[in-house]
């Protein structure tokens, strides 16, 4: 079966620009995270979908992150504007249903550098 | 919340060597699953292993959920097996499956 697609691989921004990022999760996946990786730490969760609706958004910047998952499929993550601690790796996961006893998968992820 | 810790921080070794990762968490788990982020940074996934062991090919892991811990095993290690390994574990309490990853090994593998 085909993994969670992502793109773009790799964005260079300035400051204060903003950007977007695309995720496809695997087929029949009703769950899709989104987390935020910064250099030389573990990933941490950014925002939770069941479906089309948000199940935790609680560590999401929301004055300037934005999130969406029309139609329970694919998803777009958004800044703006980007600052300079945006600067991470984006990683989109899917699993099955989003219980906790489920494994995740994850995407290649998207490397963000702000300028 | 959970804390996750693992252990060492850095590891080097010469191809051929085995090593031993270990990840402790501070409470119960039903989601316990180990990564390789190569230098790429790709989150491969290694094992799903909330409990029990698992074995593929050179690497193994155990997971002992009572006593609240988990063993990444690499035999006969190659230059491809450098990177980042991660833990990461999910809660009973959360059923929104949302994992917390632990700081990570840094694995160098010399030729």
């Amino acid at each position: 079966e085909a993994g969670v697609a992502q793109s773009p691989r790799y964005k260079i921004i300035e400051k204060r620009q903003s950007v977007a990022f695309w995720c496809n999760p695997i087929s029949g996946h009703a769950t899709l995270y989104w987390y935020q990786q910064i250099l030389g730490q573990g990933p941490k969760l950014l925002i939770q979908f069941q479906n089309n609706g948000v199940v935790d958004d609680s560590q999401l910047p929301k004055d300037r992150f934005s999130a969406e998952r029309l139609k329970g499929v694919d998803s777009t993550l958004k800044i703006q504007p980007a600052k300079l601690e945006d600067s991470a790796v984006y990683l989109c996961a899917s699993s099955l249903s989003g219980r906790s006893n489920q494994p995740q998968h994850f995407g290649d992820g998207t490397r963000l550098s702000i300028l | 919340g959970i804390q996750v810790e693992q252990s060492p921080p850095d590891l080097i070794l010469q191809e051929g060597a085995n090593s031993t990762l270990r990840c402790n968490f501070s409470d119960s788990v039903n989601n316990l699953q180990w990564f390789h982020q190569n230098p790429w940074g790709q989150l491969i996934n290694l094992f799903y292993i909330p409990s029990g062991t698992k074995q593929n090919g050179r690497l193994s892991a155990t997971t002992v959920a009572t006593e609240r811990y988990s063993l990444l095993y690499i035999s006969s290690s190659q230059t491809t097996d450098s990177g980042v390994y991660f833990c990461a574990v999910a809660t009973f309490y959360n059923q929104g499956g949302k994992l917390i990853f632990g700081q990570g090994t840094e694995l160098s593998v010399k030729p």
